[in-house]
């Protein structure tokens, strides 16, 4: 079983449409991660939170906006999107600082946008 | 010249066979280095990590040679439930640089 959980599994939405991702993690980590995945393609880091505060953002449209509400959670809301951004978007969560840094995936949100 | 580079196969093997995957990168301030594996539609699983003195977990066996920046999956006595995208990754601070993945199929 994921320790790393994903809502919801999939989502088709309109290019006018205003929609969030959410993603939780009961690992205790205090870093939680966005990526976008093309398919063929390997993951592509959006953003980065390290204890709830962003750390990197990937140079990534303002239409795709990170919020970290608490250490467990971590939401990606989705306004005015484009077709070029389906794909499967992907949270993981580590623990930060670690010169060893594995990171946990959830199962993803696999996005079709119309 | 990407970052991390891997052979994207495929890897067609019968099952049993022994088949090695490598992996080079570029940055040699890298810090740590992962496989993880991934299957069509799924998310990627963290295999395991590797370390400088080589690691094995059961059939797995990885190798990093950091003077030649190269680092290698080994796979033994494979299995069909083998056959997925194998990811070679690059730790540089908190991101992980993914190379392309190379495919595995493991047929009867």
């Amino acid at each position: 079983d994921t320790e790393v959980t994903q809502t919801p599994k999939h989502l088709v939405m309109g290019m006018t449409n205003k929609k969030s991702l959410k993603c939780e993690q009961h690992m205790g980590h205090r870093a939680m991660y966005w990526y976008k995945q093309k398919a063929k393609k390997p993951p592509e880091l959006m953003f980065v939170y390290s204890y709830e505060k962003l750390s990197i953002n990937e140079s990534v449209p303002s239409r795709f906006s990170p919020e970290c509400p608490n250490s467990s959670l971590l939401n990606l809301h989705l306004h005015a999107l484009q077709p070029e951004d389906s794909a499967l978007y992907l949270c993981a969560s580590s623990q930060p600082g670690q010169e060893v840094n594995e990171q946990f995936f959830g199962p993803g949100t696999r996005l079709t946008v119309l | 010249r990407k970052e991390v580079e891997q052979d994207p196969g495929p890897f067609n093997v019968p099952e049993g066979a022994t088949v090695a995957f490598n992996c080079t990168y570029s940055n040699s301030a890298s810090q740590s280095f992962f496989w993880y594996r991934q299957d069509c539609r799924k998310e990627p699983k963290l295999l395991m990590s590797v370390y400088s003195s080589g690691n094995e977990d059961g059939r797995f066996t990885a190798q990093l040679n950091r003077a030649s920046q190269y680092i290698s999956l080994l796979i033994r006595d494979s299995k069909l439930s083998d056959s997925a995208t194998y990811l070679c990754v690059a730790q540089g601070g908190d991101k992980l640089i993914f190379g392309t993945g190379t495919r595995l199929q493991v047929f009867p």
